[in-house]
Formats: C-alpha cells, sequence, structure tokens
C-alpha cells in the first residue's frame, strides 16, 4: 500500500540551528501539508500545498519556516532558527484531492527535540 | 472560527466493553467534512473515517460505528467490544469544504485504555 515516507523519525538540534524534515508523499497525490503535534497535545495545521505553492498557512508558520518541493518528489519543511518551543512530532501529510473529498494520508511524523 | 471539542482527556475501560468517544464541534459553515483518526502508541496518524454534513447516515465498520448528529453538532465514535489493541488516543477533526482551503482542525484527543 502506498504510504507516505518521512526522514529523520528523531532529530536534536540545538537552539537556533537549522532543520530540514523530509517527506516523500504519495506519488499521483497533488496536495501536500505540514503539521505539528507537541508533545500531549493536539495536532495543529502549518501549511498546505499546492501546484508548487503554499495555499494556506496558519498563525504557526511564521518566517522562521519555509517549504519546498525541490524536486518531483520530495517535500521539506525548514526551520530556520530553531526555538525550543518548536520541539515537537511533525507530520507530513497527502491527499489526491482538496482534503475534504479525499483521504488524507499520514506519514509516521519526524520528532523535533530542540535543545 | 472552526473548533472541535473532545471533552474527555482520557477513558479507561476493560476488555469487550463498549465504548463511546464524544466529539462535538463549531463551524459556520454549511458544508463541511468530519473525520477520526487513531493515533496508536507508535505515534502516526491512522484515519478511520470521513463524513460529509450532507450525509448523516450512521456508520458501521466492524466493531467500529459513528453517529453523526447535525442538529446537536456532535459525531460521537463507538467501539463495540473492545480491545487492548483498540488502546490509543483518538482525534476528531473538522474542515471545511471551501475550495482551496485544506486544513483539518483537530480536537485535542481522548486517551482511550483498555485495560485485559
Amino acid at each position: 500500500e502506498p504510504e507516505v515516507t518521512q526522514t529523520p523519525s528523531h532529530q536534536v538540534t540545538q537552539m537556533g540551528q537549522e532543520v530540514i524534515l523530509r517527506c516523500v508523499p504519495i506519488s499521483n497525490h497533488l496536495y501536500f501539508y505540514w503539521y505539528r503535534q507537541i508533545l500531549g497535545q493536539k495536532v495543529e495545521f502549518l501549511v498546505s500545498f499546492y501546484n508548487n505553492e503554499i495555499s494556506e498557512k496558519s498563525e504557526i508558520f511564521d518566517d522562521q519556516f519555509s517549504v519546498e518541493r525541490p524536486d518531483g518528489s520530495n517535500f521539506t519543511l525548514k526551520i530556520r532558527s530553531t526555538k525550543l518551543e518548536d520541539s515537537a512530532m511533525y507530520f507530513c501529510a497527502s491527499s489526491e484531492l482538496a482534503v475534504g473529498t479525499g483521504e488524507l494520508f499520514f506519514g509516521e511524523g519526524s520528532r523535533l527535540t530542540v535543545l | 472560527a472552526q473548533k472541535v471539542t473532545q471533552a474527555q482527556t482520557e477513558i479507561s475501560v476493560v476488555e469487550k466493553e463498549d465504548v463511546t468517544l464524544d466529539c462535538v464541534y463549531e463551524t459556520r459553515d454549511t458544508t463541511y467534512y468530519l473525520f477520526w483518526y487513531k493515533q496508536p502508541p507508535s505515534g502516526e496518524l491512522v484515519f478511520l473515517i470521513r463524513r460529509n454534513s450532507f450525509d448523516e447516515q450512521n456508520e458501521i465498520s466492524g466493531r467500529y460505528s459513528w453517529n453523526f448528529q447535525k442538529s446537536t453538532s456532535s459525531f460521537n465514535f463507538t467501539i463495540t467490544a473492545s480491545q487492548v489493541v483498540d488502546s490509543a488516543v483518538y482525534f476528531c477533526a473538522l474542515s471545511d469544504a471551501i475550495q482551496g482551503a485544506q486544513k483539518l482542525v483537530f480536537g485535542q484527543g481522548t486517551r482511550l485504555t483498555i485495560n485485559p
């Protein structure tokens, strides 16, 4: 069964460092997303990406965050200068259609720990 | 603004008991979608169901059933004859149906523990 894959599964970094989280969405999907889950809390939307541009972003997704689809398969989330409060599980997701009409497939998550 | 409330933060039952997880939502949209996801201890998010606002028919899938009541803005999830493998955090989520708006708003989750 096709799946969304994420790397790394866990990354530990020092505050102020840049981090790139990588995702390979399902190959025929057109919509890509990043969500975040701080430990023990709810899952929060960060950003959606369609047709090579951001289609929507939340207030969490400030100038420290950026997304990119550098080639036909990868979808990355970059945090330029990490803060302690960026420690969370980051989920990549993809869907064939807009989320209301198509199932959203999540990856297994990348746990980011900022020290 | 959209909001999803899962008032039960933790539920603990003994195996084979039935258990219902509550979900109440708020939205101004007339067309929207509701979801349930399961997050097992391994951490991934597993899709369980999607329901659109025009379809109030209850759904059953094996031991799982969902009760959508638009009048009370609720989308409750029942597990019948629970099993230890059902232990997980369950999230209810809401999405509007406006084209181009593609975000899910999640509830806080309910941690379900099934004891043997």
